[in-house]
């Protein structure tokens, strides 16, 4: 499977405890982006990598989450000190010319 | 400021019927891009169809055809003899042309479709 993947597929935590996710793009795409989805509602951008660099920040992005992408390939995203509202399913994207490609998502809940 | 809205919440219909999802956007741009993804209970976004906005020819795959109409803002979407396996979350997206760098995609708030066997 050459699409892109993310891991954990679920996670629960308690409030207050760290999580983080992981994100593998497609090969070879040197774009990637993070997003948010609550229930009801669309995805919602989080943060934008081209290459190893963080190019592009959301408000939503509160400094308990920090994301990284070291050598340009994979991508992590971390939350601290987690909150019942950071409750959603966490998605990350790698981009080909002009579309997006998206995985199937991490799901937190944050008990 | 970038607006995508889809007006159905949900819809049902039962198997073989067709079944239309409107879409209608907002963008000050004169070029820009776009989508139809389809989410199912899995979760994964799964790309459908990019239409850049200076080809208003509508498309054809399959039992799925969309329809651009540049004048009244709207990309709809039709699935033609809907199946049991079409049921998803459908969401319309709209971004710039952008292919150097980041590429801002703003959703709808998707249409659920349900269909029933």
């Amino acid at each position: 499977d050459t699409g892109v993947s993310q891991n954990p597929r679920h996670k629960i935590t308690k409030r207050g405890q760290n999580v983080t996710f992981r994100c593998d793009p497609i090969s070879e795409h040197n774009r990637l982006y993070w997003y948010r989805q609550t229930l009801g509602q669309g995805p919602e951008f989080l943060t934008y990598f081209q290459n190893e660099a963080q190019l592009e920040k959301s408000r939503l992005l509160s400094d308990r989450f920090s994301a990284e992408r070291p050598k340009g390939s994979f991508s992590t995203l971390e939350i601290q000190r987690t909150e019942q509202g950071d409750s959603a399913m966490y998605l990350c994207a790698s981009r080909h010319t002009d579309t997006q490609y998206f995985g199937p998502g991490t799901r937190l809940t944050v008990l | 400021a970038q607006k995508v809205t889809q007006a159905q919440t949900e819809i049902s219909v039962v198997e073989k019927e067709d079944v239309t999802l409107d879409c209608v956007y907002e963008t000050r741009d004169t070029t820009y891009y776009l989508f139809w993804y389809k989410q199912p209970p899995s979760g994964e976004l799964v790309f459908l169809i990019r239409r850049n906005s200076f080809d208003e020819q509508n498309e054809i795959s399959g039992r799925y055809s969309w329809n651009f109409q540049k004048s009244t803002s709207s990309f709809n979407f039709t699935i033609t003899a809907s199946q049991v396996v079409d049921s998803a979350v459908y969401f319309c997206a709209l971004s710039e042309v952008n292919s150097g760098g980041y590429q801002k995609v703003t959703f709808g708030t998707g249409t659920k479709l349900q269909v029933i066997p």
